[in-house]
């Protein structure tokens, strides 16, 4: 089993629609959890971090965190053309990031 | 954040030949770290650059193919040995200020080997 897991995509939306984007992890140590964007030929950008249960939200940006469940996911809201990345998820136990795949959005207008 | 340099930003490298990348931090970090990122793939990590001690690798990396230097608090190398074109891949330099805490990244060197 994959450490941080991720559906590959693509995940196609139209404009302004929401986009969920979700992630597993199979260690249940894991402390700390990341979302970040990569276009295409550019390294990883930062959206969120969350440590807590329940929903965190930055802008048009909220991340879930379930750790019950082992789940992480990021919803982006009032989708756009801009956000067309590949989403990665990655999960921090100690000082290590693990990550995911990624999930390649495409939002089209 | 930290903002994180690297270069050089793309090399052609030529095969059994050594590449040394470097990675700036214009503030002290506690964490560094470098990744490879091969075609169409997600990050994997190579090793943790420790100040003024030996780096930590990952498995499937070693010291002798991927030798790694952190002499101070923002500064790093990562050093591509005997290089194959199985090396052709993105390496990035990652940083942070602390094990909790966000990591940002390079823009990272996209190395070809023929």
């Amino acid at each position: 089993q994959k450490e941080v897991e991720q559906n590959s995509g693509p995940l196609s939306v139209p404009e302004g629609a929401i986009a969920s984007l979700n992630c597993t992890y199979s260690d249940r140590g894991s402390q700390s959890f990341f979302w970040y964007r990569q276009y295409s030929g550019k390294s990883p950008e930062l959206i969120m971090f969350i440590y807590s249960n329940g929903d965190k939200e930055d802008g048009r940006f909220t991340a879930q965190l379930n750790k019950a469940s082992q789940y992480v996911s990021l919803l982006i809201r009032d989708s756009q053309p801009s956000d067309s990345a590949t989403y990665l998820c990655a999960v921090k136990n100690t000082d290590k990031l693990i990550f995911g795949t990624g999930t390649r959005l495409q939002v089209f207008p | 954040s930290a903002v994180i340099s690297q270069k050089p930003s793309r090399d052609i490298c030529q095969r059994g030949t050594s590449l040394t990348i470097q990675c700036q931090v214009d503030s002290q970090v506690t964490m560094m770290f470098w990744y490879r990122q091969q075609p169409g793939q997600s990050l994997t990590l190579i090793a943790t650059a420790n100040q003024g001690s030996e780096a930590t690798y990952e498995s499937g990396f070693v010291i002798d193919k991927f030798p790694i230097s952190r002499p101070n608090l923002t500064f790093s190398t990562l050093t591509v040995s005997n290089m194959s074109p199985e090396d052709s891949s993105i390496y990035l330099c990652s940083a942070g200020t602390s094990p909790d805490n966000e990591q940002f990244f390079g823009p990272g060197t996209r190395l070809t080997v023929l």
